[in-house]
């Protein structure tokens, strides 16, 4: 079985600065895929992006990227420029593909953006 | 176009009483996935269906949860008799299920409240 470890429960940053949130994982699969879900007080999951392991290449959508080392079972967000709206739950999550075993997430790490 | 989308919202019952939880998908997903989330176990993968076909309910808690999914969109998910550690968040996903792996898009979540 798969395990993500997010080893942050709380972060908080300054507004307009930079901040990364850890995720580390297990797996003896080859193939799989990455992600990170935003979830504010909403409770509504969000994507914020995805990587395939396959992949060499880091994700990036606009102010998030990551950082992921495939050999480390590590795959860590950046979040450039931090705004308020940032503020939320952020989960790491594990899908070996094909769907039948759904997502495995992490703990979660709460962030939070200071005016 | 309309996200997934659950009912109720909030659900408060009463030990031992039985609740129905219902899930809309994205319109032309066919893959539909239930999540639980809660304090002490985080976020769970219940249950996958693809069509309106379950190929392994071994993630439901207990035999007091069952889900069924209907002319391959709405889905229910049922808990009977109730217990106070049922008390939790219970999302809702779809996604295309046309790929190896497809992102999830996730409803708002029912909370239910066991008193």
């Amino acid at each position: 079985a798969q395990t993500v470890t997010q080893s942050q429960p709380e972060m908080s940053v300054q507004e307009a600065e930079t901040v990364t949130l850890s995720c580390t994982y297990d797996t003896s699969e080859n193939n799989y895929y990455l992600f990170w879900y935003k979830q504010p007080p909403s409770r509504q999951m969000i994507l914020v992006i995805r990587q395939e392991a396959y992949k060499q290449q880091n994700a990036t959508e606009n102010r998030f990227s990551v950082n992921f080392q495939k050999a480390a079972k590590s795959f860590s967000l950046k979040i450039s420029d931090s705004q308020l709206g940032d503020t939320a739950m952020y989960f790491c999550a594990f899908s070996s593909g094909g769907g039948a075993d759904g997502l495995t997430f992490g703990k979660g790490t709460h962030l939070i953006i200071q005016p | 176009g309309a996200g997934v989308s659950q009912s109720p919202s909030n659900k408060v019952t009463e030990k031992g009483k039985d609740v129905e939880l219902r899930c809309d998908p994205i319109s032309g997903h066919t893959a539909l996935y239930w999540y639980r989330q809660s304090l002490g176990q985080g976020l769970e993968f219940l249950i996958y269906f693809q069509g309106n076909s379950a190929p392994d309910k071994s993630g439901l808690p207990s035999d007091r949860f069952s889900a069924e999914r209907t002319g391959g969109s709405v889905s229910t998910l049922t808990i009977q008799r109730t217990q106070q550690e049922d008390s939790a968040v219970y999302l809702c996903a779809s996604s295309p299920g046309t790929g190896t792996i497809d992102t999830q898009y996730f409803g708002p979540g029912t909370r239910l409240t066991v008193l």
